[in-house]
C-alpha cells in the first residue's frame, strides 16, 4: 500500500516564475492538504481539498492555488515566485483520525 | 483563535528513560483532534498518535502515549524507553472540526536529543 507521494523531490526556480507541485494521496484517503514549512519552523497550512473543491484556506495570498482531480490527487501552483517562497512543501492526505504526510518538495527560489 | 504552544525548544533524555513533551492548545471548538508528529533530519513528517476531543481514553501507540487533559487544554506526548532513533523534531498539531473542511495548525516544535 503506497503512502503519500509527492513530485518533484527538489526544484529550483527563479523569482517571478511559476511552479506546480504534485501529490498523490494514500490509498483510501480523499482529502488532501498542503503545507509550507520554512526552515526551523512548524508547517503552515495553505489549503485543503475535498471532493475537488477547496474547503479551507490558510493565510496565503492568491498566488497560491490548487486543484484536486477525480482520483483525489492534487496540485499546488504558485505564481510570481518570491524569494520567501523557498521552503519545504508538504502534502498530507487524511481520514478523520489520521493524517499522513508525503516526503515533501524542497523548493528553492533564486 | 486556534493556537498550539510547545514551550520546550529542546529536550535531552537518557536512552531507555521516558520523556514527556509538552503541548497546550487553545480552541473554542468542542470538536477537534490532536496529533503528534516526528520529523527526523531527513525532513519526512511521521504520524505518531491521534486523540479526538471526545475520546475518553488517552491514546496509545506502542511506546507513544498522549496524556490528554481536556480541562487544562493540554496534550502531552510521553515516549517510553527512549531510543537513539527517537532523536528528532516533534510537532504537536490540532485540527478543528472532525468532518469536512478542516485546517490543522502546528506548534513550533520540540527538538529531542537522546543520549547514549
Amino acid at each position: 500500500d503506497a503512502g503519500v507521494t509527492q513530485s518533484p523531490t527538489h526544484l529550483i526556480k527563479t523569482r517571478g516564475q511559476q511552479v506546480t507541485l504534485r501529490c498523490s494521496p494514500k490509498s483510501g484517503h480523499d482529502t488532501v492538504s498542503w503545507y509550507q514549512q520554512a526552515l526551523g519552523q512548524g508547517p503552515q497550512f495553505i489549503f485543503q481539498y475535498y471532493e475537488e473543491e477547496e474547503r479551507q484556506r490558510g493565510n496565503f495570498p492568491d498566488r497560491f492555488s490548487g486543484h484536486q482531480f477525480p482520483n483525489y490527487s492534487s496540485e499546488l501552483n504558485v505564481n510570481a515566485l518570491l524569494l520567501g517562497d523557498s521552503a519545504l512543501y508538504l502534502c498530507a492526505s487524511s481520514l478523520v483520525s489520521e493524517q499522513y504526510f508525503g516526503p515533501g518538495t524542497r523548493l528553492t527560489v533564486t | 483563535a486556534q493556537k498550539i504552544t510547545q514551550t520546550q525548544p529542546g529536550m535531552f533524555v537518557q536512552e531507555k528513560e521516558a520523556v514527556t513533551l509538552d503541548c497546550t492548545y487553545d480552541t473554542s471548538d468542542q470538536s477537534y483532534g490532536l496529533f503528534w508528529y516526528k520529523q527526523p533530519s531527513s525532513g519526512e513528517m511521521i504520524f505518531l498518535i491521534y486523540q479526538g476531543s471526545y475520546d475518553e481514553q488517552n491514546a496509545t501507540e506502542g511506546r507513544y502515549s498522549l496524556n490528554f487533559q481536556k480541562a487544562r487544554k493540554s496534550a502531552n506526548l510521553v515516549i517510553s524507553a527512549s531510543q537513539l532513533g527517537d532523536s528528532a523534531m516533534y510537532f504537536c498539531a490540532m485540527r478543528e472540526g472532525i468532518t469536512g473542511g478542516f485546517k490543522t495548525i502546528f506548534g513550533a516544535g520540540t527538538r529531542l536529543f537522546v543520549k547514549a
